[in-house]
């Protein structure tokens, strides 16, 4: 069975510039995470999806982040424009339903790089 | 909100010492999970303990849960070099938020 796919895994961009990452969940997961990891630091998530509906955005960055689920399977994430500060590692998560004692399996992630 | 605070952040052992990292919770938890990511690597779920004073090993790991379900250990016996990552324990804040501690750095000496 295939794992949590993402690409790019690794991104290089100015600033100012956007961006965007691709996650594809495992088969039949149907709760989604985007976590952001800074280095040395564990994940924090961003957003986290139950098919289609993003059930917490709390702490995504609307005014530059923004995400979206169509047809409840895979998932983007989109930051426009890029700051400095958003250089990390954005990692996808899935799990097969959603609750406290689901195991969330991650993808390799996106490094992203912004200068 | 929730902190889960792990120590320490860094630790450095000769191949075939034991290493313990340790996480601690500002809240009660009502579970808590543990992953290991390699160096490059993603996090990768290595258990989950639910029950107040529960114990589980996974053979050289032992996981502990504390009796008030606010911290937890992990300890690994007699270390290898493919045990060499960073350990994070993460528990749920609210409903379903998963937070992650600052994670352990474990670097060995072969």
């Amino acid at each position: 069975e295939a794992g949590v796919v993402q690409s790019p895994r690794y991104k290089i961009i100015e600033k100012k510039q956007p961006v965007a990452f691709w996650c594809n969940p495992i088969s039949g997961h149907n709760t989604l995470y985007w976590y952001l990891q800074n280095l040395g630091q564990g994940p924090e998530l961003l957003i986290r999806y139950e098919n289609e509906e993003a059930v917490d955005d709390s702490q995504l960055p609307k005014d530059r982040f923004s995400a979206e689920r169509l047809k409840g399977v895979d998932s983007t994430l989109k930051i426009q424009p890029a700051e400095l500060g958003d250089s990390a590692v954005y990692l996808c998560a899935s799990s097969d339903g959603g609750t406290r004692t689901d195991t969330q399996y991650f993808g390799p992630g996106t490094r992203l790089t912004v200068l | 909100g929730q902190q889960v605070m792990q120590i320490p952040q860094y630790q450095h052992v000769q191949e075939g010492e034991d290493f313990t990292t340790y996480c601690n919770s500002s809240t009660t938890l009502s579970n808590i999970q543990w992953y290991k990511q390699r160096p490059g690597g993603h996090p990768v779920f290595l258990i989950q303990l639910v029950k107040s004073g529960e114990v589980k090993k996974q053979k050289r790991l032992t996981f502990q849960f504390g009796e008030a379900k606010k911290n937890s250990s992990l300890h690994i016996t007699a270390t290898q070099t493919t045990d060499v990552g960073t350990y994070f324990c993460a528990g749920y804040q609210g409903a379903q938020k998963l937070v992650f501690g600052q994670g352990t750095r474990l670097t060995i000496n072969p």
